[in-house]
């Protein structure tokens, strides 16, 4: 069965400073896995995605993520903090066989000036 | 292009009533998804959609139904209103099967029941 978990419910950093968000999911089958980010009261808009490509995957606003099978993780990184990345962050890991979608539970970023 | 668009904004409605949301994919989407994004819960699966079929539904009472219609455009029902209603609705369009990918959000729409 598929499930995903993220692994702090907020994280807190300086702008300017490197930003972590954990994911780690589990699947039957290959997985796609895709970090949204939501502001508020707003939808959710893909920052990136893995499809079974490059386990280093790029996206947009400077954010990144890399695919550890051996580590079952996704975790989304970005090298530099802006005010603008205060929003909430989601993991979602989806089976080819299965075609659901299963979200994280989120991650609240703040950005301290 | 135009992306996923939902109606209404917002609605307001009292217990015991009914509301009805709606949602346009893509052009090209076959595949339409609701979420219920209730505060501090995080997104909870309701139903989902593809060539005109419900396909799977998440753990919500009856009283939450919808359909899909010939143009893939879908609507959500929410009969005998309660107010933990109360929540963002979020409609998510994707292409069908293999060629799934990624899910695309429209921008919600925010029910409170009063």
């Amino acid at each position: 069965a598929q499930s995903v978990t993220q692994l702090d419910s907020h994280v807190s950093v300086s702008e300017g400073t490197p930003v972590l968000l954990r994911c780690n999911y589990s699947s039957s089958y290959s997985p796609s896995l895709f970090w949204y980010v939501q502001h508020p009261n707003k939808g959710l808009q893909l920052l990136l995605k893995y499809t079974s490509a490059a386990t280093l995957v790029k996206g947009i606003n400077g954010f990144e993520a890399e695919f550890k099978k051996s580590e079952t993780s996704f975790h989304l990184t970005k090298p530099s903090a802006h005010m603008s990345d205060a929003a909430e962050y989601f993991c979602v890991v989806s089976d080819q066989g299965t075609y659901k979608y299963i979200f994280g539970t989120g991650t609240r970023l703040k950005v301290l000036a | 292009e135009a992306g996923v668009t939902q109606s209404p904004t917002h609605l307001i409605k009292t217990r015991g009533q009914q509301a009805t949301l709606r949602c346009s994919p893509i052009s090209g989407h076959t595949s339409v998804y609701w979420y219920q994004q209730a505060l501090g819960l995080g997104l909870q699966f309701l139903l989902w959609y593809d060539e005109g079929e419900e396909r799977n539904r998440g753990n919500f009472p009856p009283r939450f139904s919808g359909r899909q219609f010939p143009n893939y455009s879908s609507e959500l029902n929410v009969n005998a209103l309660e107010l933990e209603d109360s929540a963002l609705y979020l409609c998510a369009s994707s292409f069908s099967g293999s060629k799934a990918g990624e899910l695309f959000f429209g921008e919600g729409s925010r029910l409170t029941v009063l």
